[in-house]
């Protein structure tokens, strides 16, 4: 019954290799975000869809990709991994794009190597 | 293991009194704590962070906390509401030997006019 689940939790993979990481929310909300926590521990957002429609993207390299096939879902891919992609990802979503209150997926560890 | 609690997930003040956002915590290492503030439609934003230097911290926004380490808390305050600070605001806990981070629930704050 988790609410917002991100798989894989943990993704070790070389550089050069194309990877994604699925979200899946089941709290039926329309806003779904995806941040990185960089090396500070600090969180950054790097997109926000609204009922699969994209409606903040940060200045993140274009290899970055995000895809919402559907409300409940919004996934990341990543093309060409570069030593620098290495960090933890976090997946939220939220009732609407008017609504602050978020709820965290727990996290997926990337290392790029 | 760490955990960290908000007490309170809503808050209710009138605008130009004090805010009181309360955040407890536990580690079994010095912690590194924040506070972030979501508004609608828009990302996380970093207001503090403590990582072991000064006990009290300011933020942005007028924001401030005092890391109590006897109380275990990281309480968010602010002498004066101002309307624009109506959101949710994440009390966020980080083990400095690891990436893992713990979110709060989430406090929402609302401005009374």
């Amino acid at each position: 019954d988790t609410a917002v689940s991100q798989t894989p939790k943990y993704l070790v993979t070389q550089m050069g290799n194309d990877k994604s990481i699925k979200c899946e929310q089941n709290l039926g909300h329309d806003t779904m975000y995806w941040y990185k926590q960089d090396s500070k521990k600090f969180l950054k957002i790097m997109f926000s869809y609204n009922n699969k429609e994209l409606i903040i993207n940060e200045t993140v390299p274009n290899r970055f990709s995000p895809k919402s096939p559907d409300k409940a879902h919004l996934n990341l891919h990543i093309n060409s991994l570069e030593l620098g992609d290495s960090a933890v990802y976090f997946c939220a979503s939220s009732h609407n794009d008017r609504d602050p209150e978020a709820f965290f997926g727990q996290g997926t560890r990337l290392t790029v190597v | 293991a760490q955990s960290v609690t908000q007490l309170d997930s809503h808050v209710s003040v009138s605008e130009g009194t004090p805010v009181l956002l309360r955040c407890n915590y536990s580690s079994s290492y010095s912690p590194s704590l924040f506070w972030y503030v979501q508004h609608p439609n828009k990302g996380l934003q970093l207001l503090l962070k403590y990582t072991s230097a000064a006990t009290l911290v300011k933020g942005i926004n007028g924001f401030e906390a005092e890391f109590k380490k006897s109380e275990t808390s990281f309480h968010l305050t602010k002498p004066s509401a101002h309307m624009s600070d109506a959101a949710e605001y994440f009390c966020v806990v980080s083990d400095p030997r690891d990436d893992k981070i713990i979110f709060g629930k989430g406090t929402r704050l609302h401005i009374l006019p």
